[in-house]
């Protein structure tokens, strides 16, 4: 199948700081990407959708400039959360989906920690 | 309204029986596709099974089926002589039409232990 890395794997931060996660996909072009949430024994809570070159789709609820997100290519999606607060703190997960097939692949996820 | 309902939030089974997860869905859209993943305490997310809803047969992928019932709205997995390794969290997700930019909508999720 094909693979979508993510990075970092994990991230500790301080409060009022910034984290950028990059999410790649690296055998196939992604025409679009996706962004989760992950609680501890939740669901996933979709956040965005990121399409290459235009501007990411936002959930309802989901503060458009707290979590910044920029698909410069058919490649890279990256997810920004800025002025990181502890609430913040969770487990980012990627996905992308390509030309061909119904098939989501997902990133390994990142755990973010806030102090 | 819900759109995806996992109503086990936990399942037990011993190895090497077979075990069923539910999921019902709701949609008015004619074409989406229904999907199992399967997340071990790792956190990754593992793709098993998909099936599409004009799809006449049901899925089936190695050792995961899915029992595809559209009047019913109802998309299970079946899990055919479990490994202890199948202990993981497992998520059944919709995607709706055409339309939807092709997002995903998951369910609660069932905590699946195979016990020795």
């Amino acid at each position: 199948g094909a693979v979508v890395s993510q990075h970092p794997s994990w991230v500790i931060c301080k409060s009022g700081t910034s984290v950028k996660i990059e999410c790649r996909s690296l055998d196939f072009q992604a025409t679009t990407m996706f962004w989760y949430r992950q609680f501890p024994k939740q669901s996933l809570m979709l956040m965005a959708t990121s399409n290459e070159g235009s501007k990411a789709t936002y959930e309802q609820g989901v503060e458009k400039d707290k979590f910044l997100i920029n698909h410069a290519s058919l490649t890279l999606s990256t997810l920004t959360v800025t002025s990181a607060h502890p609430e913040d703190s969770s487990f980012y997960i990627c996905s992308a989906r390509g030309y061909r097939g119904p098939e989501q692949f997902f990133g390994p996820g990142t755990r973010l920690t806030v102090l | 309204a819900q759109k995806i309902t996992q109503t086990q939030p936990g399942m037990f089974v011993q190895e090497k029986e077979a075990v069923t997860l539910d999921c019902t869905y709701d949609t008015s859209d004619p074409s989406y596709g229904l999907f199992w993943y399967k997340q071990p305490s790792s956190g990754e997310m593992i793709f098993l099974i998909y099936q599409g809803s004009y799809d006449q047969q049901n899925a089936t992928e190695g050792r995961y089926s899915l029992n595809f019932q559209k009047a019913r709205k109802s998309a299970n997995l079946v899990i055919s002589a479990s490994q202890l390794g199948d202990s993981a969290m497992y998520f059944c997700a919709m995607r709706e039409g055409r339309n939807q930019g092709g997002k995903l909508i998951f369910g609660q999720g069932t905590e699946l232990s195979v016990k020795p």
